[in-house]
């Protein structure tokens, strides 16, 4: 089993729709949390920062962490064409280097 | 303006034919890296640096080699590059192993 899972889509939805990217992992000490995103030909940005479970809201974009489940979750609403991007996760127990999801590529469809 | 610079963002080259990627950041940034990213595969980390003259093996190291004699540079160095080496690499700074990560533009790099 690898460290962390991600569904890698394509995910195509209409312009408007809220969407969900999400991803696992199996290491228990993971504490830091990231969503980056990542256009076309560029580096990936980051996005969302999470320590520790909970929520995090940024404008149209939430970061949820589930500990127990071992699950991590953005949340995108109000999708809009700009947000057609490749959306990684990214963890760390805080001593050893993120561990990156493979990415999951978004089309927003106006 | 805060930036990761890397060079050269595209280059075609032979197998075995020596190359160095180079990576400069003007953040200060105590802690660099190398990506590759390959379709399907993901970023996949190739070597780490938590300071100057300190350096640790990624993910995928072989084939590669780095060096961190300065602060702000972190140059990428293939001896002998073969074809599976063709790939998209990212270099990222950040001021700790755990802070957000800053990425460069990428360099494509295909080995023929």
């Amino acid at each position: 089993q690898k460290e962390v899972e991600q569904d890698p889509g394509p995910l195509s939805v209409p312009e408007g729709a809220i969407v969900s990217l999400n991803c696992t992992y199996s290491n228990s000490a993971f504490q830091y949390f990231m969503w980056y995103r990542q256009y076309s030909r560029k580096g990936p940005e980051l996005l969302m920062y999470t320590y520790s479970s909970g929520n995090k809201e940024d404008g149209r974009f939430t970061a949820q962490v589930d500990k127990s489940s071992k699950y991590i979750s953005l949340f995108i609403r109000d999708s809009q064409p700009s947000d057609s991007a490749t959306y990684l996760c990214a963890m760390s127990d805080g001593n050893t280097p993120l561990v990156f999801g493979k990415g999951t590529r978004l089309s927003v469809i106006a | 303006e805060a930036q990761v610079t890397q060079n050269p963002r595209y280059l075609i080259t032979v197998t075995g034919k020596k190359l160095t990627v180079t990576c400069s950041q003007n953040m200060n940034h105590e802690y660099m890296s190398w990506y590759r990213q390959d379709p399907g595969l993901g970023l996949r980390q190739i070597y780490y640096s938590m300071n100057v003259e300190v350096t640790d093996k990624g993910d995928v190291p072989e084939g590669y080699k780095v060096s961190r004699k300065e602060k702000r540079n972190f140059p990428l160095i293939l001896e002998s590059p073969s074809p599976n080496q063709t790939s998209l690499y990212f270099c990222a700074s950040s001021w700790v192993i755990t802070g957000e990560l800053f990425f460069g533009e990428g360099s494509r790099l295909t080995v023929l």
